[in-house]
């Protein structure tokens, strides 16, 4: 079975720091990663999907990286701002459409 | 706007009670999901569906229901069974054969609130 596990689980920073958010998973054998953004209370907004073949996306001041052999995705957001506060997940997609989703990532942008 | 659209936004359940969530998407997308989250916890997928008229268990199906009458609908039913129904219930889709391409969207959740 899949585990997705996000470390840490909070995070604080200053406004303007970079932001380094990790996603580890067991089973390297994806179809692709997706990161979303959570505000409290809300839905889940989609930020960046890597497919298996991909090494990295960039949207913007994020980028997420993909190394599928050592179980690993990383988002990057640069010039972090108050605006970024929230909770981020990452979900990797195995063949059978069923997400696996991590615990997330709670970041706190100090203004 | 091409969307998923939950609702009601907050529900309110009394012991015994069964109660119904909406779900309904305008993407064309084939398959719909429905993931239940608990504070510090990860999403945990209830049932699922690919095509109309069939869905599956996900990990954490006791005490719910589903049905999947048409393409665009796919309305969840917290039964009296479910004995700790207090949680944020999200809805999501994506579109099938398209393969690594594509991603999943969200509905903007129902609150679920035993009283």
């Amino acid at each position: 079975k899949q585990e997705v596990t996000q470390i840490p689980a909070a995070l604080s920073v200053p406004e303007g720091e970079n932001l380094v958010l990790n996603c580890s998973f067991t089973d390297s054998a994806i179809y692709n990663l997706q990161w979303f953004r959570q505000d409290p209370g809300k839905g889940l907004t989609s930020l960046l999907l890597i497919q298996s073949s991909q090494r990295e996306q960039t949207s913007g001041r994020l980028n997420a990286s993909l190394d599928k052999s050592s179980g690993r995705s990383t988002l990057y957001i640069a010039a972090s701002q108050p605006g970024d506060s929230a909770t981020y997940l990452c979900a990797v997609r195995p063949g059978d459409y069923k997400l696996s989703f991590g615990a997330g990532t709670t970041v706190t942008v100090r203004a | 706007d091409g969307g998923i659209t939950q609702s009601p936004k907050y529900l309110f359940r009394k012991e015994g009670q069964n109660v119904t969530l909406s779900c309904e998407q305008n993407l064309n997308h084939d398959a719909m999901y429905w993931y239940r989250q608990d504070p510090g916890q990860g999403l945990r997928l209830i049932y699922y569906s690919q095509i109309v008229n069939d869905f599956q268990k996900g990990d954490i199906a006791e005490g719910y229901s589903v049905s999947r009458e048409k393409k665009e609908s796919f309305p969840l039913t917290v039964t009296s069974a479910q004995k700790n129904p207090t949680a944020f219930y999200l809805c999501a889709s994506t579109p099938l054969g398209q393969l690594p391409s594509y991603g999943y969207t969200f509905g903007s959740g129902t609150r679920l609130t035993v009283v």
